[in-house]
């Protein structure tokens, strides 16, 4: 059972370069979220969405791009990189039991870093 | 909107004492509420939450929260520390289905440490 995995798990790019990081979940999951892991910050919200075809904003949504195509994935893009964007990426997923919250899924991160 | 503050960065015990990482969130509706480990260079995993049911909620690996409306509080606890404990902590907050996309909103992080 896979879970919620990430691609690819470490990337140096020079400023100004471009990405994608991959996020896949095979919990036929509704919500996928994007995340940023900073020291003393804890997670920040990048940008989520609650089903294929919809994206919104988080609280640091400035410098990314995400898609959502298809209900199992969801792509985080960078289109010109910058170092504040050296960080470490989490990709989660979760559903909504009734009116209950669940808990999110996290993948194993991302650790990017920008020169 | 939510919010949530941990009190602490890091927090040291010994082996053997009781362990308690603070916790205060600020939400505008019925929150939702989470800790989460993380192990170095891993990802985070649940260690238990609460969803308006008991007030107590017990997790895995012997930890245990509760939820004080009156002081707006989560704050975790474990009655005896091992190595293993030794770990970051996340706090977390949401308002389901009040939050479209039942996002989490973080705390900061306290890093436990466990000494022999």
């Amino acid at each position: 059972n896979a879970g919620v995995t990430q691609t690819p798990k470490f990337r140096v790019l020079k400023t100004g370069q471009s990405m994608t990081l991959l996020c896949a979940q095979d919990m036929n999951h509704e919500y996928m979220y994007w995340y940023r892991q900073d020291p003393g910050m804890g997670l920040r919200l990048i940008h989520y969405s609650v089903g294929e075809g919809t994206t919104a904003k988080g609280e640091v949504p400035d410098g990314y791009n995400v898609s959502r195509l298809k209900k199992q994935n969801f792509l985080l893009g960078l289109e010109s990189a910058a170092p504040s964007q050296t960080s470490v990426y989490f990709c989660a997923s979760s559903y909504t039991y009734g009116l209950e919250n669940t808990e999110a899924f996290f993948g194993q991160g991302t650790r990017l870093t920008v020169v | 909107a939510q919010s949530v503050t941990q009190l602490g960065s890091h927090v040291s015990v010994s082996e053997g004492a009781l362990v308690l990482l603070r916790c205060n969130y600020s939400s505008s509706v019925p929150p939702y509420l989470f800790w989460y480990v993380q192990y170095p260079n891993q990802g985070l995993q649940l260690l238990l939450k609460y969803t308006s049911a008991a007030t107590l909620v017990k997790g895995i690996n012997g930890f245990e929260a509760e939820f004080k409306k009156s002081e707006t509080s989560f704050h975790l606890t474990k009655p005896s520390a091992h190595m293993s404990d030794a770990a970051e902590y996340f706090c977390a907050v949401s308002g389901g289905f009040y939050n479209q996309g039942g996002k989490l909103i973080f705390g900061q992080g306290t890093e436990l440490s466990v000494k022999p």
